[in-house]
C-alpha cells in the first residue's frame, strides 16, 4: 500500500535555530497538508496547500512557518527561529481529492527545541 | 463545525466486538461522520466516514441514527492491535481541515 514518508524521524535543534522538515507524499496526490501533536495534546491543523499554493493556514501557522513543493516529490515545512513551544510531533497527510475523509498521514517527525 | 463527545476510554476483549459511540447532537444537514484512529504517537490512519446511511468497509462498521445526532464505530473483532485513540470527528466532506478533539482511548485486552 501507498505511504508518506517523514524524515528525519527525530528532529533536535537549538532555540532559535532554523529547521526543516520534509516529506514525500503519495505520488499522485494532489493535496497536502502538516498537522503537529504537542506532547499529551490534541492533533492540530498547521497548513494545507495545493496547486503551489497554501489553501488554508490556522492561527499557529506564523511568519516563523513556511511550507513548500520544491519539486515534484518533496513536501517541506521550515520553521525559521524555532521556539521551546514548538516542539511536537509533525506529521504530513495528503490526498488525492479535496476532502477530508481519506487523509493519508505520514509516521512523523518528532521535533525537539532545547 | 458540529463538536462531538466521546467517552474518555473503553476496555474490549480480544476477538469481541468494539462499539465506540460517539454524540454530535449539533450536527448540520451537509455534514459527514468521519473516524480516524492513532495507534501510539503514530500518524492518524482514516477507519471510515458516512452522512446518513450505515457504513461497511474492510476495517469497520459506522452505525448512524435517524436523526444523525449519534453515530457508532464498530470493530466486529478486536485485535490487540487495534488499541488505539479513536476520534470521531464532524465535518463537511472538502474544505481542508481535520479538527480532532480528545478521542476514545481504546485498549484491547487478551
Amino acid at each position: 500500500e501507498p505511504e508518506v514518508t517523514q524524515t528525519p524521524s527525530h528532529q533536535v535543534t537549538q532555540m532559535g535555530q532554523e529547521v526543516i522538515l520534509r516529506c514525500v507524499p503519495i505520488s499522485n496526490h494532489l493535496y497536502f497538508y502538516w498537522y503537529r501533536q504537542i506532547l499529551g495534546q490534541k492533533v492540530e491543523f498547521l497548513v494545507s496547500f495545493y496547486n503551489n499554493e497554501i489553501s488554508e493556514k490556522s492561527e499557529i501557522f506564523d511568519d516563523q512557518f513556511s511550507v513548500e513543493r520544491p519539486d515534484g516529490s518533496n513536501f517541506t515545512l521550515k520553521i525559521r527561529s524555532t521556539k521551546l513551544e514548538d516542539s511536537a510531533m509533525y506529521f504530513c497527510a495528503s490526498t488525492l481529492t479535496d476532502t477530508v475523509w481519506g487523509l493519508y498521514f505520514g509516521p512523523g517527525t518528532r521535533l525537539t527545541v532545547t | 463545525d458540529a463538536k462531538t463527545t466521546q467517552p474518555t476510554s473503553m476496555d474490549c476483549a480480544e476477538g469481541r466486538a468494539a462499539n465506540l459511540p460517539c454524540n454530535h447532537s449539533t450536527i448540520s444537514g451537509n455534514e459527514y461522520v468521519y473516524w480516524y484512529r492513532q495507534i501510539h504517537s503514530q500518524g492518524p490512519q482514516y477507519i471510515i466516514h458516512g452522512l446518513k446511511n450505515n457504513e461497511t468497509n474492510e476495517m469497520a462498521s459506522l452505525i448512524i441514527t435517524e436523526d444523525r445526532k449519534s453515530s457508532t464505530l464498530i470493530l466486529p473483532h478486536a485485535t490487540l492491535r487495534d488499541t488505539a485513540v479513536y476520534y470521531c470527528i464532524v465535518g463537511e466532506t472538502s474544505g481542508s481541515r481535520l479538527t480532532f478533539g480528545e478521542g476514545t482511548q481504546l485498549t484491547v485486552n487478551p
